[in-house]
C-alpha cells in the first residue's frame, strides 16, 4: 500500500537534546512538508521541499532543520534552539501540480521533559 | 497573501442533525479548495476537493461547492453521525501551487 509513514508515534526527550523525526513516503511524490500542530490549533508550516536536495523555510522554521537527500525521505530535526518543542508533528507529501493535494502521515507526538 | 477563515467552533450537534461549517477565502487567481478531516490523535485525511468555480466536491455524504462570487467553500452534511466527530480543516492551494493555506479548524462533536 502506498502512503506516508512517520516514526515513532510518541517520542520523549530531555530538554536541550536534539531529536530527529522520520518521514518516509512511497507515493513517488516530488514535494514533502512538515507541519506543527499545538492543542486546539491549526497547522503551521515548518519546512517544505519541492525537489530532492532543495527545501524552503515555512512560517516557523526557527529551531528546526531538515534534509532531502532522497525523494522518499524528509527527516525533521528539532534542535535545542527550539524554545517550545512539545507538539504534534505532521508530515505530508504531494505531486504539487496541478492541485497540490497533500497526503498526510499519522503524526509524531513529541514531548520534551 | 492567501488566507482561509473558518467558522469558530466547537460545534455540537445531535445525531441526524444538519451540518454546515462555513469557510471563506482570500486568494489571487483561481485556487483549488479542500476540506480535510482529523480524527483524535491522527493525521489529516482529504475529505473532498474542488478545483474550479462551481465545482461540487462530495464524499461520505459531505458536500461543498466552490463559490467564486462569494469566495466560499462551505461544508455541509444532511445527517451527521457520532462517527463524524472530528476536527475539520478548510484549505486552499494558491497560484504558486507550492503550499497549502489552512484555516484554524472546526471541532465537531456529534452526540447520540
Amino acid at each position: 500500500d502506498g502512503g506516508i509513514t512517520q516514526s515513532p508515534k510518541y517520542l520523549f526527550r530531555k530538554e536541550g537534546q536534539n531529536v530527529t523525526l522520520s518521514c518516509e513516503q512511497n507515493l513517488n511524490h516530488d514535494a514533502m512538508y512538515w507541519y506543527r500542530q499545538d492543542p486546539g490549533q491549526g497547522l503551521r508550516l515548518i519546512y517544505y521541499s519541492q525537489i530532492v536536495n532543495d527545501f524552503q523555510k515555512g512560517d516557523i522554521a526557527e529551531g528546526y532543520s531538515v534534509s532531502r537527500e532522497k525523494k522518499e525521505s524528509f527527516p525533521l530535526t528539532v534542535t535545542s534552539a527550539q524554545k517550545n518543542p512539545t507538539a504534534f508533528y505532521l508530515c505530508a507529501s504531494s505531486d504539487r501540480v496541478p492541485y497540490n493535494e497533500q497526503f498526510f502521515g499519522p503524526g509524531t507526538r513529541l514531548t520534551v521533559l | 497573501g492567501d488566507s482561509v477563515t473558518q467558522m469558530e467552533g466547537p460545534v455540537t450537534l445531535s445525531e441526524e442533525a444538519f451540518l454546515t461549517i462555513n469557510c471563506t477565502y482570500t486568494a489571487t487567481g483561481y485556487p483549488s479548495l479542500f476540506w480535510y478531516v482529523q480524527y483524535p490523535g491522527e493525521g489529516l485525511q482529504l475529505l473532498l476537493k474542488a478545483t474550479k468555480a462551481d465545482d461540487k466536491g462530495s464524499n461520505k455524504g459531505f458536500e461543498a461547492t466552490y463559490r467564486k462570487e462569494t469566495t466560499s467553500f462551505h461544508l455541509e452534511k444532511g445527517s451527521v453521525q457520532v462517527s463524524d466527530s472530528a476536527v475539520y480543516f478548510c484549505a486552499l492551494s494558491g497560484a504558486s501551487g507550492s503550499r497549502l493555506t489552512f484555516g484554524e479548524g472546526t471541532q465537531l462533536t456529534v452526540n447520540p
